[in-house]
């Protein structure tokens, strides 16, 4: 079993749905990464956060630390949401471990 | 600010050459990776640094060297290419002093084919 995993793999929908996508991990963490890789193949990272909640724009991020669970949403989704977003956890050994990525296809 | 730098961003090498590939920041990063992607797997680790002059391996070693002989740039080196050495390979760095939990920063990856 991976220690990240993401829900799910693929998805795909329609411009202005609220999309949202989970990420479990099996490990104690310091830190949950949320990074968006474009089909051009460049990764940014989105957010970083180690409790709560975070808002960028129409990307919010929570984490639930107690069932070691985030989830990423993206509100009024637009086609150039369009990405692999991918989940990654920074444990002990301070190395971020990464999940296989959700991609993420928003049509118009 | 460039942020995290790869060359070359496309290579094709035969069986059994190697190269080099060349990561650079100007972010004055402690700690630099190489990671590898392939499709249907995450980024895994291959080897990283936490600082100048030091190197430790990651999760997906075999094949690799790396030497980090300035504190800006990390190299990967492949000796004797081979076919499972195809991959898209990113560098990243993080980790400013005194600080835990940084925000990583990646390159635009090199893809490598190896024939």
């Amino acid at each position: 079993k991976n220690e990240v995993e993401q829900s799910p793999q693929n998805l795909t929908a329609q411009e202005g749905e609220f999309i949202t996508i989970n990420c479990s991990y099996s490990v104690g963490i310091s830190a949950l990464h949320w990074l968006q890789q474009h089909p051009g193949g460049g990764i940014v990272s989105l957010f970083m956060l180690s409790s709560g909640k975070k808002k960028h724009g129409r990307l919010i991020a929570t984490i639930n630390i107690q069932e070691k669970h985030s989830s990423l949403h993206i509100t009024a989704s637009h086609p150039r949401d369009s990405a692999v977003y991918i989940c990654a956890v920074r444990g002990g050994a301070q190395k971020l471990v990464f999940g296989q990525g959700t991609r993420l296809t928003i049509n118009p | 600010n460039a942020g995290v730098t790869q060359t070359p961003k496309f290579r094709v090498l035969k069986t059994g050459q190697s190269m080099t590939l060349l990561c650079a920041q100007d972010m004055n990063h402690e700690y630099m990776y190489w990671y590898r992607q392939d499709p249907g797997m995450g980024l895994r680790l291959i080897h990283y640094s936490v600082g100048e002059g030091t190197t430790a391996k990651g999760e997906v070693p075999d094949g690799y060297n790396v030497s980090r002989l300035k504190k800006q740039n990390f190299l990967l080196g492949l000796e004797s290419a081979a076919p499972s050495q195809t991959s898209v390979y990113f560098c990243a760095s993080d980790r400013t002093s005194g600080r835990p939990n940084n925000e990583q920063f990646f390159g635009p990856g090199t893809r490598l084919t190896v024939l």
